[in-house]
């Protein structure tokens, strides 16, 4: 069965910094992985996807993600942060048959201080 | 620019109620879900469908059931609306080979 696993319930950083948001998965095959964000009272936007080739992969928003097979992690980062990338973002894991359900991590929310 | 749109941001109803929620997306998508969200429990999948009429329950379908008889529009109905049915709930659809696209959710209060 797939999982994901967010270690980080919480995270604070202060504006301008950099962030990284921890992601690890299991997985039988190789898995298509996500990361969404959603700010309060939304629903959840998709931030980047991996499905295969190059590890590194470029999203929304200034995000990146690179995806370690040895490591299962999936991993989100920014090189600054913003005010307003104050959020919830979920790591989601998914096949491709199935209707690629995806089964979602619990979450970590950002808050960044002035 | 693509749509998920749910009929209600919030719904409050009372306890023993029929309800239904709808989701209309305008993508041409294969795949529609419903989730519901909770504090401390994440995302917790209700139902998905991969075809019209086609059906298949996720992680917690009790208390609920679900009607694709159009491709774009995927409705979740709360049979007999109970308390412990009060949460976020969140509509996607995909192509099976890319990421969902959710709509804004609906805050259903059951009293």
């Amino acid at each position: 069965a797939q999982s994901v696993t967010q270690p980080d319930i919480h995270i604070t950083v202060s504006e301008g910094a950099s962030l990284e948001l921890r992601c690890n998965y299991s997985y039988g095959a190789t898995p298509y992985l996500f990361w969404y964000v959603q700010s309060p009272g939304q629903g959840l936007q998709l931030l980047l996807k991996y499905f295969s080739g190059d590890t590194l992969v470029q999203g929304i928003k200034g995000f990146e993600a690179e995806f370690k097979r040895s490591q299962s992690s999936f991993n989100l980062r920014k090189p600054s942060v913003h005010w307003s990338d104050a959020a919830e973002y979920f790591c989601a894991v998914g096949p491709n048959t199935n209707a690629g359900k995806s089964t979602f991590g619990d979450g970590t929310t950002l808050t960044v201080k002035p | 620019d693509v749509k998920v749109t749910q009929s209600s941001r919030y719904l409050v109803k009372r306890t023993g109620e029929k309800v239904f929620l709808e989701c209309v997306q305008d993508m041409d998508h294969e795949n529609m879900f419903w989730y519901r969200q909770d504090p401390g429990l994440g995302l917790r999948l209700i139902y998905f469908s991969y075809d019209v009429k086609m059906k298949e329950k996720g992680d917690i379908p009790e208390g609920y059931s679900v009607s694709r008889e159009k491709k774009e529009r995927f409705s979740l109905i709360l049979e007999s609306a109970s308390t412990n049915q009060t949460s976020m709930y969140l509509c996607a659809s995909s192509l099976t080979d890319y990421g969902y696209t959710f709509g804004s959710g609906t805050r259903l209060t059951v009293v």
